[in-house]
This record gives structure tokens, C-alpha cells and sequence, in this order.
């Protein structure tokens, strides 16, 4: 298996741009998360899914971000507009079924807003 | 004051020594624990697992829980330099199936 795949790998854009990010989660597996990761903050939960349906978005900082799951097989991380402190490195992991433990990580998507 | 608390480092060891890693937590409802392990530039991977207290071994890494103290162990004997990562904590409660992570302590194994 591939694993988790995120695009891009980096992305490097001006303040007040829209910004998407991608992320296809393992085949077969039901849940989806998307982290967000600074030095200051840590690894921070943003929203998941289970089944393509959010579950938990307390973590979306505001309405500047959004995500979405049209299918079991991509999700997107928008954030519009961006703002320098949406700098950062985004993680999308997948699970295999809500009462497995294990998320699996994808390599992340390193994010400068400039 | 952060539910998950963990020393951010770095430690720095001599191969063959051995490591303690360390988190704290505040919510008691806390019931499933993990540790992860971060490569640089890479996403965190499942080390190991326990549920409630007691300890889990697996290979050179023990996992210990100790829930009345609120305070979560990870041991590495005979460490390797390829175990220089950043190790993070995470836990969660049983209702909830999102966890929290600790801001991890970066390891260096110095050959």
C-alpha cells in the first residue's frame, strides 16, 4: 500500500491567498484526520471523519478553514484567506475503523505564508 | 495550563544508555495512551499502545501508565542513534475518538 499521500509537500504562498491542500487517506480505511503542527502549538487535531461525515471540527481555529470528504478516498484542507500565522506543517492520517487505534500519518504539507 | 504536558528537550544520550520519556495529563477520563515516534521531515508513527495502567514491552521499548499519579512512561534500552526522533504522547478518553498529543521530546543518540 501507498499510504497516506498529502499535495503538495510544500507550499509557499502570499498573504490573503487561497490555499488547498490534499490528502488521500489509506484504501479502505473509514476515518480521517487533519492535524496541523507548530513548534509553539504542537500537534493540534483540526477535524475528522468518520465515513466521509465530520465528526469533530473544534479544533478548526476559524472560518477561514475549511474541509471537506466528497469520498472515501480524498479529503481537502482549504484555507482562505490565508494569513502568516497559518504557517505550519499539515498531517492528514487515516484509520482503519473507529475502534482501531492506530492512525497512520501522511508526510505532511510544510505551509509558509508570507 | 495544556491537558497533555511532556518536557520538550532535547535529550541527548550515548548509545547503549537508557531513556526515559515522560508525559503528564490533567483529564482523568483519560483511558487509551500511545506514543508516537516523529522523524524529521516525516509524519508520526504508532510506537506503542496501552489501555488504562500497567506496563506493555514490546522489543527495547516498555510502555508504563500510571493513572493515579495522572503520568505516562516510555523506556528504550540499549538505545540506537536510530532512535534519535521526536517521541510525542498522546491519549484520549473513551468517549471521545480524537486524541491529544503531547509537543514531544526530541531524542538524540549520539554513537
Amino acid at each position: 500500500d501507498a499510504g497516506v499521500i498529502q499535495s503538495p509537500r510544500h507550499e509557499v504562498t502570499e498573504m490573503g491567498q487561497e490555499v488547498t491542500l490534499r490528502c488521500k487517506p489509506i484504501s479502505g480505511h473509514n476515518s480521517l484526520f487533519w492535524y496541523r503542527q507548530t513548534m509553539m502549538r504542537g500537534l493540534e487535531l483540526l477535524i475528522y471523519f468518520n465515513n466521509n461525515v465530520p465528526i469533530d471540527d473544534s479544533g478548526m481555529p476559524e472560518d477561514r478553514f475549511s474541509a471537506k470528504m466528497p469520498n472515501a478516498s480524498f479529503s481537502t484542507l482549504k484555507i482562505q484567506p490565508s494569513e502568516p500565522r497559518d504557517s505550519a506543517v499539515y498531517f492528514c492520517a487515516s484509520r482503519r475503523r473507529p475502534l482501531e487505534e492506530t492512525q497512520y500519518f501522511g508526510p505532511g504539507t510544510r505551509l509558509l505564508v508570507l | 495550563q495544556k491537558e497533555v504536558e511532556q518536557d520538550p528537550g532535547p535529550l541527548s544520550v550515548p548509545e547503549g544508555a537508557i531513556v526515559s520519556l515522560n508525559c503528564t495529563y490533567s483529564n482523568s477520563a483519560f483511558q487509551y495512551f500511545m506514543w508516537y515516534r516523529q522523524y524529521s521531515r516525516k509524519g508520526p508513527e504508532l510506537l506503542m499502545y496501552t489501555y488504562s495502567s500497567g506496563n506493555k514491552e514490546d522489543g527495547r521499548f516498555t510502555a508504563q501508565v500510571d493513572k493515579s499519579s495522572k503520568y505516562i512512561s516510555l523506556f528504550i534500552r540499549d538505545s540506537q542513534p536510530s532512535d534519535s526522533a521526536t517521541y510525542l504522547c498522546a491519549m484520549r478518553d473513551t468517549g471521545r475518538r480524537a486524541l491529544t498529543f503531547g509537543s514531544g521530546t526530541r531524542l538524540q543518540v549520539q554513537p
